[in-house]
């Protein structure tokens, strides 16, 4: 089983649909990141939580360190959204290492 | 925002030539730098960690000779695929992590294809 489990694997969507992607682990962590990768491979760093919820323009990241938990929730889907989006944690004894999710493929359809 | 600068973006080389790769951190000091790799439709792959002015620690499998990786200064960590064969086609990304903050700062990623 891996460490650090996204779902859904792939998600197709409407233009204008509520987006729920959820990130579950299974280690102690420090802090949890919530990554966008584009078709062209560039990474960009959406948030990065170690509690309670963060908002970004129409992103809103939430976890629930008890549960080993987070969502990132995208409001009003638009096509440029279409990307990855993975899930990556900070264990809590590591030099500031990652344990990468295999990320979750969001298309949005106009 | 702080910006991470990986190049080049996209590189073309024959079998059995060197490749280096620059992450530069544009406005902030990063002690630590981390250095990915992307298999097609997977996830990424932890290569190496590099601290300022000591060795990188590599990861399991990685070949240290073959992926050489230097960190001279603060804003500056390089990845030199030695001797590249076409396995080694792959997309490279690192990170920075902020002196101070501890934040993640990624690059844009290098593609590297061997011919």
């Amino acid at each position: 089983k891996n460490e650090v489990e996204q779902s859904p694997q792939n998600l197709t969507a409407q233009e204008g649909e509520f987006i729920t992607i959820n990130c579950s682990y299974s280690v102690g962590i420090s802090a949890l990141h919530w990554l966008q990768q584009h078709p062209g491979g560039g990474i960009v760093s959406l948030f990065m939580l170690s509690s309670g919820k963060k908002k970004h323009g129409r992103l809103i990241a939430t976890i629930n360190i008890q549960e080993k938990h987070s969502s990132l929730h995208i409001t009003a889907s638009h096509p440029r959204d279409s990307a990855v989006y993975i899930c990556a944690v900070r264990a809590m004894d590591s030099n500031y290492q990652l344990i990468w999710g295999a990320g979750t493929k969001l298309i949005i359809k106009p | 925002g702080a910006v991470v600068s990986q190049h080049p973006s996209w590189v073309i080389c024959k079998s059995g030539t060197s490749v280096k790769i620059e992450c530069r951190s544009l406005d902030f000091q990063a002690t630590t730098m981390f250095w990915y790799r992307q298999f097609p439709k997977q996830s990424l792959m932890l290569m190496a960690t590099s601290n300022e002015g000591s060795k990188a620690t590599y990861e399991q499998g990685v070949e240290k000779d073959k992926f050489l990786i230097n960190h001279a200064s603060l804003t500056l960590s390089t990845l030199t695929v030695t001797s590249a064969h076409p396995e080694d086609s792959s997309f490279y990304i690192c990170s920075a992590r902020r002196q101070g903050t501890g934040e993640l700062f990624f690059g844009e990623g290098s593609r590297l294809t061997v011919l």
